[in-house]
Order: structure tokens, then sequence, then C-alpha cells
């Protein structure tokens, strides 16, 4: 069965330090991996997505398939990053995404 | 110009109440979906609409009943509340059926079970 995991619930760093929120996925299939954040008091939207293999607010994920990871980094934190951040998995077929557990990372002044 | 709204915002109710939550999408998509969020802050989905019809049925209570009167709204009744349904629910919309659509989200509605 599909799933996301994100392992750490909670990631702290100083501001313009790297920041790497992992996210790990188990689907046989060709997987769609994405990254929604949600900052304080707003809704949740969307980051990016593998697919447009672009770089938003500085932040980048590589779908890396012989790990089954797609990663979010970004290589100076600022304090305007800190909010919640979920991966998310669209296998095919599925009408709908399957979430990770979320990430809270917060950046310190 | 709110893309996807929810009310209300915040529901306290008690145990045993039935209560809705509204959805309304401005964005002409044809798809809509409820999210339950957990304490833990896990996300997951309950129902999705396309075109007013139900394409998703995850194992939820059938205390919880979506009701799409349009394809611009999803409503999520609930019947006999339980301590257990205290959460965020998020409605979200798509262009259309499939998970590589970017999901819009509503701003959540805090329900609390007393």
């Amino acid at each position: 069965a599909q799933r996301v995991t994100q392992p750490e619930k909670l990631l702290s760093v100083f501001k313009g330090a790297p920041v790497e929120l992992k996210c790990n996925y188990s689907y046989s299939g060709s997987p769609e991996l994405f990254w929604y954040v949600q900052y304080s008091r707003q809704r949740l939207q969307l980051l990016l997505r593998h697919i447009s293999r672009e770089s938003i607010k500085g932040f980048t994920a590589d779908l890396n398939k012989g790990e089954t990871s797609f990663h979010l980094k970004k290589p100076f934190a600022q304090e305007e990053d800190s909010a919640m951040y979920y991966c998310a998995l669209s296998v095919t077929g599925a009408n709908n995404l399957f979430f990770g557990t979320g990430t809270r990372l917060t950046v310190i002044p | 110009d709110t893309a996807v709204s929810q009310t209300p915002k915040y529901l306290v109710t008690q145990m045993g109440n039935d209560k809705s939550i509204k959805c309304e999408q401005n964005l002409g998509h044809d798809t809509m979906y409820w999210y339950k969020q957990d304490s833990k802050k896990f996300l997951k989905i309950m129902f999705s609409y396309n075109n007013k019809e139900l394409i998703i049925n995850e194992t939820v209570p059938n205390r919880f009943s979506p009701k799409s009167p349009d394809k611009a709204h999803l409503n999520l009744h609930i019947n006999s509340l339980e301590l257990g349904d205290s959460a965020v629910y998020f409605c979200a919309s798509s262009q259309t059926a499939g998970g590589s659509y970017e999901q819009y989200f509503g701003p959540g509605t805090r329900l609390t079970v007393t």
C-alpha cells in the first residue's frame, strides 16, 4: 500500500543555515510527489511538485526513485520559512493525495 | 475573491449533537474533498466528489455524510457527535479528479466536541 513518511515531526534551524525536510514514500508504481506548506494562520497550499522541477522560494526537491525519497531542501533558511510542511503522494488511478504526517519547521533568528 | 471558503471557522458543540460544515469554491473546479486533520496534524482524506458524484469514500463512520448540491459546494454533516470527532476539517478542490492536480484548501473548521 502507498504511504508517505516524514520522520521528523519538528525541525529547528538557525537563520541562514541549510535545511532539509525528509520525505520517503512507498509505492510500487510511478509516483508523483508534492510538497504542501501551511504558514501560520494561512491555508495549506502547494509549494512545489517534482514534475515541474522548479525552485520555489528557494526550495528544491528531487525525486530519488532508488531511495524512494523526495526531500525538500533550501541552502539558506529564512525566518519566513517557519511553517508546517507536508509531503504528498499521488498514485496512478487514485483521485486523492496521500499526505505524510508533516514536519513543523522553525527558523530561529 | 476567496477561492475555497468554509463555514463556520470554529464549532464547539456537545456530544450527541448533529452539526454541519459548509464548503464553497469559486474556482470552477469539478472536484472537491474533505480531509480530517487530527491532533497530531495527520491529514487524511475522508470524501471526494467529482461533478456532484461521490468518488472517494474512505473508512469513516456513517455518522459522517457529505452532500454536494452542485459542483461548487460540498457540505459535511455529522450526526451524533463524539469526542473523537474533535479535529480540524479541511475542504479542498481541484480542477478535476486525480491526485496530479493541485488542490486548493479552505481555511479549515476547528470542531471541538465536549
